[in-house]
């Protein structure tokens, strides 16, 4: 089972600040990797596919790179609304599809 | 526009069992791969089963035995009969769509509540 490692566990920005969020794989993954977004109550929302490419109806502001191990999900300039739970996902080596535990973006 | 509705979440007794729906609409269901991913409360994201559009279907370990994914084609519907409940098989359970070409679940539904509690 491919083990997925989310840092920071929390993340305290201010809005306008930038943000990097890591996954790291425990073994390679190539590029089938896959963020999303977790608000309180809500269900999770697709940002990023494949590594890079980002979800319909995505904001430009969001961005992922990385291949094999090591993933980032980049945040530009925070909105408010960007303050939630993020999630990596990895497909590469399945069953089982597995999640990371999740970093939490909150406001400083 | 794409939707999916769950279903058939209560309190239920340890041992039990209880079948949660999925009714989607604006696409087909079995055209895809579809999934039912989990959340204990204060919990994080857990995959529990996909079933294939050629009809497959994969668990996590953590409920293979007890549960089983379907779906009936003439309702657009995905279910997951769930059998010999434990507690920790209390979350909040989501279907979730894969198109099985990117990785991602692209589409969500808004989850069901499942308590497995005496």
């Amino acid at each position: 089972e491919v083990v997925l490692t989310q840092s920071p566990a929390t993340l305290s920005l201010s809005p306008g600040d930038g943000a990097t969020l890591s996954c790291r794989a425990s073994q390679s993954v190539s590029r089938y990797l896959a963020w999303y977004q977790q608000k309180p109550g809500q269900a999770p929302r697709l940002l990023i596919y494949d590594a890079s490419y980002r979800a319909t109806g995505i904001p430009a502001r969001f961005s992922g790179s990385g291949s094999g191990t090591d993933f980032t999900l980049t945040i530009s300039s925070l909105e408010p609304e960007d303050f939630a739970v993020y999630y990596c996902q990895q497909r590469s080596n399945w069953p089982p599809i597995t999640f990371g535990q999740g970093t939490r973006l909150e406001i400083k | 526009e794409v939707q999916l509705v769950e279903s058939g979440g209560s309190l239920i007794q340890p041992g039990g069992s209880l079948r949660l729906s999925c009714a989607a609409s604006g696409f087909t269901v079995s055209s895809n791969y579809m999934s039912w991913v989990r959340q204990a409360p204060g919990k994080g994201l857990e995959w529990v089963s996909v079933i294939y559009s050629g009809g497959s279907t994969y668990y996590a370990d953590s409920v293979k035995g007890r549960f089983t994914i379907s779906r009936d084609n003439s309702k657009n519907t995905l279910y997951l009969q769930m059998s010999s409940l434990r507690a920790e098989d209390t979350a909040v359970y989501y279907c979730a769509r894969w198109d099985g070409y990117n990785t991602g679940f692209d589409y969500w539904g808004q989850g069901t509540l499942v308590t497995v509690s005496s």
